[in-house]
């Protein structure tokens, strides 16, 4: 089964520096990516996706993410953060043609100071 | 309005006691999902369903049940709670096509 590795708990940030979280995955088979957003006392919302094509995909609030399937990572960087960005960030992937479950990295929280 | 909703949002409760955690959606979907977040571990799968006869066991069923009432409708039940069942529990639904999920809200649940 697929698993998904976040390499960094925690990453402080200072307001308008540039961010990368950090999501590696282990399949034995093609996957489709996601990572997703929760912001305290929030479900989760989807920040981006990766199903095919490009490997440079665009989501919202100018986050973005390239997918490396020779390093099977899937970094999550966007180049100045504001503070209404702190909050905990999921990477997920789901097998191609395996469609039963979803495996999520246990989190990245991001904090953002002024 | 919400397409994702979950029933309650927050619930204290005793050990031993029986609970049903409530998931409706309005987005057309037929998969649905009941997910656990507990600090540090990210979110696990208890129970899917990609129909209303088709019900799974996820990594974590035990000591869970679930009930596809309808399409829209997917429930989850705690027989008999117990306090590591105390964390915030998320609903959640999906296409065919791709697997991308939609969350609800979330319940936080408490189990003394």
């Amino acid at each position: 089964a697929q698993s998904v590795t976040q390499l960094d708990s925690q990453v402080p940030v200072f307001e308008e520096a540039p961010v990368e979280l950090r999501c590696n995955y282990s399949s034995s088979v093609s996957v489709y990516l996601f990572w997703y957003v929760q912001y305290p006392n929030q479900g989760l919302q989807l920040l981006l996706k990766y199903l095919s094509g490009s490997t440079l995909v665009k989501g919202i609030n100018g986050f973005e993410a390239e997918f490396n399937k020779s390093q099977t990572s899937f970094h999550l960087r966007k180049p100045s953060v504001h503070i209404s960005d702190t909050a905990e960030y999921f990477c997920a992937v789901s097998e191609k043609g395996n469609n039963n479950d979803m495996r999520f990295g246990a989190g990245t929280r991001l904090t953002v100071k002024p | 309005d919400a397409d994702v909703t979950q029933t309650p949002r927050n619930r204290i409760t005793k050990t031993g006691k029986r609970i049903m955690l409530e998931c409706s959606q309005t987005k057309g979907h037929d998969r649905m999902y009941w997910y656990r977040q507990d600090p540090g571990l990210g979110l696990r799968l208890i129970y899917y369903s990609f129909d209303v006869k088709d019900i799974n066991k996820g990594e974590i069923s035990d000591g869970y049940s679930v009930s596809r009432q309808a399409q829209a409708k997917f429930s989850l039940s705690l027989e008999s709670a117990i306090p590591n069942q105390t964390a915030l529990y998320f609903c959640a639904t999906s296409p065919r096509e791709n697997n991308e999920q939609f969350f609800g809200p979330g319940t936080r649940l408490t189990v003394l």
